[in-house]
């Protein structure tokens, strides 16, 4: 199976801020990255997908990048609302794997 | 507009096997590249995925849990249906399915929390 790794695992951060979650795949995934944000009691949301592309409605503010093994999800401007865990996603082969997410907290 | 809705027991008891339903709309599990899939949170755990069945009927299974799980689908009842059997209280979770389309994950539904106790 690919592991997905991320970094940090928790993050503060105040609004306004602009941060970076990493994300690294144990072999070459291409482009194949999916990035989801997940706040309690909901279901998870796509934000980004083919590593850069992103999804329909999701705000500007969400842009990612990377190829092959390493990616990053970058929140410029952070938001009250993006308060959240935020979790990549291989879509190279299955199984599918997540990584460990990273928590986005209030500074 | 496309929806998707988890439906199963609440609570099993350790041994059992679990059966949980996902039922949508506003896509066919019959067109060419559609995917439904599942995947669980465990309480303060990351996101798991678990299967995922294909429109041709192709099926794909978590590496560790395989030999406990069996995804199925009824295209006519736009439903489809994951087992998994021998359940333990490590597999407390909420239970989500979800669409995928062209290698992502696009719609989820809200999940379904299955407590495992005696």
């Amino acid at each position: 199976d690919i592991q997905m790794t991320q970094s940090p695992s928790s993050l503060s951060a105040s609004v306004g801020d602009s941060v970076a979650i990493a994300c690294r795949a144990s072999q070459t995934i291409r482009t194949y990255l999916n990035w989801f944000q997940h706040k309690p009691g909901k279901a998870p949301k796509l934000l980004i997908f083919a590593a850069s592309s992103l999804q329909s409605g999701v705000p500007s503010r969400f842009s990612g990048s990377g190829s092959g093994t390493d990616f990053t999800l970058t929140i410029s401007s952070l938001q009250p609302e993006d308060f959240a865990t935020y979790y990549c996603q291989q879509s190279y082969t299955t199984p599918r794997t997540f990584g460990q997410g990273t928590k986005v907290e209030i500074k | 507009q496309v929806t998707l809705r988890e439906s199963g027991p609440a609570l099993v008891k350790p041994t059992q096997t679990l059966t949980l339903t996902c039922t949508f709309s506003g896509f066919s599990l019959s067109t060419s590249g559609m995917c439904v899939s599942w995947i669980r949170q465990a309480p303060g755990k990351a996101l798991e995925w678990l299967a995922r069945i294909d429109w041709d009927d192709d099926k794909h299974y978590s590496t560790s849990l395989k030999t406990r799980l069996t995804i199925s689908k009824d295209t006519s009842k736009n439903q489809v249906v994951l087992t998994m059997t021998n359940m333990d209280p490590v597999d407390t979770a909420t239970y989500y399915c979800a669409r995928e389309v062209v290698t992502f994950l696009d719609y989820w539904g809200q999940g379904t929390l299955v407590t495992v106790s005696a």
